[in-house]
């Protein structure tokens, strides 16, 4: 019963190194979802994928780029990470990306950027 | 623009002290609203769905109710190990999922 994996769990990088977050998901579940959560400011949608092969902005998606390499496996980069993007990352999916669906959350990737 | 507010920030209660959480929402056609559960270096847990007004659904010591406007979590009794941030979330037309900044509790013994 793993539902939602995510790795790295934490990562430290210099400001202009670039880094990919891996998120895998076992429900065969078809949307997938990355989030960021600030202190104070929620959790914020970066990118989504409805389904495999397709990807959409979310919320906050500058700086980032995504690629669902099938229907298991989601990723975020971060081509020249800055100070900002310190944050806590989840990564979500849902059966079929309806909004009365709740999402299932894997346990996020802590990354420090100095 | 959709919007989701969740008070108090921070709660401590006595063990047994049964108390409310708010969340407040503005979202253009509502499909669901969300309770989770967030414990330090976890992501958010799954609790509840509510998805019209006047529904209520409970799980052990909580009890999520919701109204056109606002949504509650009660908890009954509560436990340490219901320590924990609850967050609340708005899930509307569009496929767009908006969260509240959540609400940390703390039960002491």
């Amino acid at each position: 019963n793993a539902g939602v994996t995510q790795t790295p769990k934490f990562q430290v990088l210099k400001t202009g190194q670039s880094m990919t977050l891996q998120c895998a998901q076992d429900m065969n579940h078809n949307s997938m979802y990355w989030y960021r959560q600030d202190p104070g400011m929620g959790l914020r949608l970066i990118y989504y994928s409805a389904s495999e092969g397709t990807t959409d902005k979310g919320e906050v998606p500058n700086g980032y780029n995504v690629s669902r390499l099938n229907k298991r496996e989601f990723s975020l980069r971060l081509e020249s990470a800055a100070p900002s993007q310190t944050s806590v990352y989840f990564c979500a999916s849902t059966t079929r990306g309806q909004p009365w669906e709740p999402q299932h959350f894997g346990d996020g990737t802590r990354l420090s950027i100095l | 623009e959709d919007q989701v507010t969740q008070s108090p920030e921070a709660l401590r209660l006595q063990e047994g002290e049964s108390s409310s959480l708010n969340c407040s929402y503005t979202v253009s056609g509502l499909r669901g609203l969300f309770w989770y559960r967030q414990d330090p270096g976890k992501g958010p847990e799954f609790l509840f769905t509510l998805y019209s007004a006047g529904e209520e659904k409970e799980k052990e010591r909580l009890k999520a109710t919701l109204t056109k406007k606002e949504s509650f979590l009660h908890i009954t009794a509560p436990k340490p190990e219901d320590s924990a941030t609850y967050l609340c979330a708005a899930g509307a037309a569009g496929n767009k999922l908006t969260f509240g900044g959540g609400t940390r509790v703390l039960v002491k013994p």
